[in-house]
Order: C-alpha cells, then sequence, then structure tokens
C-alpha cells in the first residue's frame, strides 16, 4: 500500500511570506504529526491530529499552524516566514495515536531566504 | 519530561561486521515505547525495530537488534553483519503511552560503513 506521501518536497519562500505544506497519511491511518529537522535543534515536534482534532501541540509559535481533513490528509501552515524557519519538516503517520510504528514521509524542504 | 541521549555523534565499521548504537533515555512515563529510525541522505524516517517498556525479551528485525536494559535505561541498536546501504543517521525515540504522546528523539548517531 503506499506509503506518507508529502507535498512539495521543496521549497523556497522569501522572509515574510507564508507556506503551506500537505501530508496524506496511510490508508487508514488517522494520526498525522508534524516535526522539524533543522541541524542545530534536531527533530522536533511541532503538532499532532487525531480525527481532525489537534491532541497535542510542541512549544512553537502560533506562526506555526495545522489542521486535518475528514480524510486524514493533513496541512501545516507557517506564517511570516523567518529564516530560522529553513527546515526539513516530516510528517509521521500512525492508525492510532498511541500505536507502535508511526511511518515517515521524505519530508519537505523548506528554505526560506 | 522525557529525554534520549544519544553519546555517539559519529561511528565507523568495516562492511560484514557487527556495530551498536547507543542510547539511553529518561522518563517518568510507567509505560512506553522505543523505537529506532534510519534517515539516509534523502531525508525520509525509516522504521526500523521498536521495543515495548513491558516486553520481556529484546526485540529483533533480522539484522536489527534492540539490546534493552530497563533498569539502566538503555535502548543499544545493533546492526549485524553491516551493509554498504547502512551508512545513515540513526535516530533513537520514545513515545509515552498516555494521551497524545509524541516521539522525542534523541540527536542522532551517524554511521559510515567502510568497504
Amino acid at each position: 500500500k503506499a506509503g506518507v506521501t508529502q507535498t512539495p518536497r521543496y521549497l523556497i519562500k522569501t522572509r515574510g511570506q507564508q507556506v503551506t505544506l500537505s501530508c496524506s497519511p496511510i490508508s487508514g491511518h488517522r494520526s498525522v504529526s508534524w516535526y522539524q529537522q533543522t541541524p542545530g535543534q534536531g527533530l522536533q515536534f511541532l503538532f499532532e491530529y487525531f480525527s481532525e482534532t489537534q491532541r497535542n501541540k510542541g512549544n512553537f509559535p502560533g506562526r506555526f499552524s495545522g489542521r486535518q481533513f475528514s480524510n486524514s490528509r493533513s496541512e501545516m501552515n507557517v506564517s511570516t516566514l523567518e529564516l530560522g524557519d529553513s527546515a526539513l519538516y516530516l510528517c509521521a503517520s500512525s492508525l492510532l495515536s498511541e500505536n507502535t510504528e508511526a511511518f515517515f514521509g521524505q519530508g519537505t524542504r523548506l528554505t526560506v531566504v | 519530561a522525557q529525554k534520549i541521549t544519544q553519546t555517539q555523534p559519529g561511528m565507523f565499521v568495516q562492511e560484514k561486521e557487527a556495530v551498536t548504537l547507543d542510547c539511553t533515555y529518561d522518563t517518568s512515563d510507567p509505560s512506553y515505547g522505543l523505537f529506532w529510525y534510519k534517515q539516509p541522505s534523502s531525508g525520509e524516517m525509516i522504521f526500523l525495530i521498536y521495543q515495548g517498556s513491558y516486553d520481556q525479551q529484546n526485540a529483533t528485525e533480522g539484522r536489527y537488534s534492540l539490546n534493552f536494559q530497563k533498569a539502566r535505561k538503555s535502548a543499544n541498536l545493533v546492526i549485524s553483519a553491516s551493509q554498504l546501504g547502512d551508512s545513515a543517521m540513526y535516530f533513537c525515540a520514545m513515545r509515552g503511552y498516555n494521551y497524545g504522546q509524541n516521539f522525542v528523539f534523541g540527536p542522532g548517531t551517524r554511521l559510515s560503513v567502510l568497504p
């Protein structure tokens, strides 16, 4: 079956712009979580959605937001982009929030210039 | 709070030899899961192996095994018969089983397999 699909794979944006990233989880998976990966901070949790509800949120400013649709697809949005938002954004899909494995997409590499 | 420590920023191993990647953790959750992921240069995180905190036996998945020592709070990954394709970043992670628990990742270990 298809894995986790993240689009786009690469993005270049200018400071002050906003960006929307998309994640399509594995079919049947209801939990989607997002992580930011940077060389300096490593992998950091952004937020998790389960059945269209945000169940957990990491320590990121309000410029970072997300949502989940009824088909479990999720989007995250970053407004007023800063240079420090340049990172690899990874989406993880799980059958249930408490399930064992999570399967990750290939990520979206965002560069803010 | 949960924390993962990986003390080896980089490791080298000869092809066909075994290698152990260290991971220690800290948590106050009574029930949790420990995971290892591999991240090649393409960026995708590839699930390798899982160990539940109440599992009595060490987990194994093909060439991967997890050396789980609960009292020491360690969950080392052992890769047997290393292959050139094993060269990648390896992340140890944990997840509590309470409502809405997210993954906490360690800083990673870069493994290089030498021919």
